[in-house]
């Protein structure tokens, strides 16, 4: 079964766009969660997604947003791009449903480079 | 504030030694520890969890021992390989919440000499 697939791997922007970042689950999953990776922060829960609804979301500011679709992928977009916005972003799926349901499966992330 | 706080931050072993990380978390709520190891380019991957109920939990050579008065728990590495040299990420979260949110310590790099 193939893991969780991101897109793209790099990315660098500049000040002030705008970028879109996405997620593939693996298959059968339904839940999907992000996830911003720093040196100085660590790993901060962005928000999460489950059935095409927003489940849970981090303490980010409004210039963080996302969406599942009905296939279960999902997309985190960030607006208004800082510096500080310069991390790895991690998505995550997990199953929901039976024994595994709480295990999450990481992708091997998106790196943005804010310029 | 950090509800799940991790030590240390950094350790170096020797081949065929014990590595043994801690954490201390805070909300009681919590029901979910799993351990998660990270190498460099890569996303951080599930080593080995736990739940309250249990005071430890082995696959292979990791150990996860669980304290819940102590609100404390830790991985411990057996027969460390310098393959094993990575960052490792303690986690929790509240599955009864109705969501998966993990809760993350701010890791340890282990590196295993030869």
């Amino acid at each position: 079964k193939a893991g969780v697939t991101q897109t793209p791997r790099y990315l660098i922007k500049t000040r002030g766009q705008q970028v879109t970042l996405s997620c593939s689950p693996i298959s059968g999953h339904r839940s999907v969660s992000w996830y911003q990776q720093t040196p100085g922060q660590g790993l901060q829960f962005l928000f999460e997604y489950f059935s095409e609804t927003q489940r849970n979301k981090g303490n980010f500011p409004g210039r963080f947003s996302g969406r599942q679709f009905s296939n279960s992928r999902s997309e985190m977009n960030v607006s208004t791009l800082e510096l500080g916005d310069s991390a790895l972003y991690l998505c995550a799926s997990s199953p929901a449903w039976g024994a595994d349901q709480e295990t999450q499966y990481f992708g091997p992330g998106t790196r943005l480079l804010v310029l | 504030q950090q509800q799940v706080k991790q030590s240390p931050q950094s350790l170096i072993v020797q081949k065929g030694g014990i590595s043994i990380i801690n954490c201390a978390y805070e909300n009681t709520a919590f029901d979910y520890f799993p351990w998660y190891q990270q190498f460099p380019g890569k996303g951080p991957a599930l080593l080995i969890a736990i739940r309250p109920d249990v005071s430890e939990k082995k696959e292979g050579r990791f150990t996860i021992s669980f304290n819940k008065s102590a609100k404390q728990f830790s991985l411990h590495i057996m027969d460390s390989q310098p393959g094993d040299s990575a960052t490792y990420f303690c986690a929790a979260s509240n599955t009864q919440g109705g969501s998966e949110k993990l809760v993350f310590g701010k890791g340890t790099k282990l590196t295993v000499n030869p």
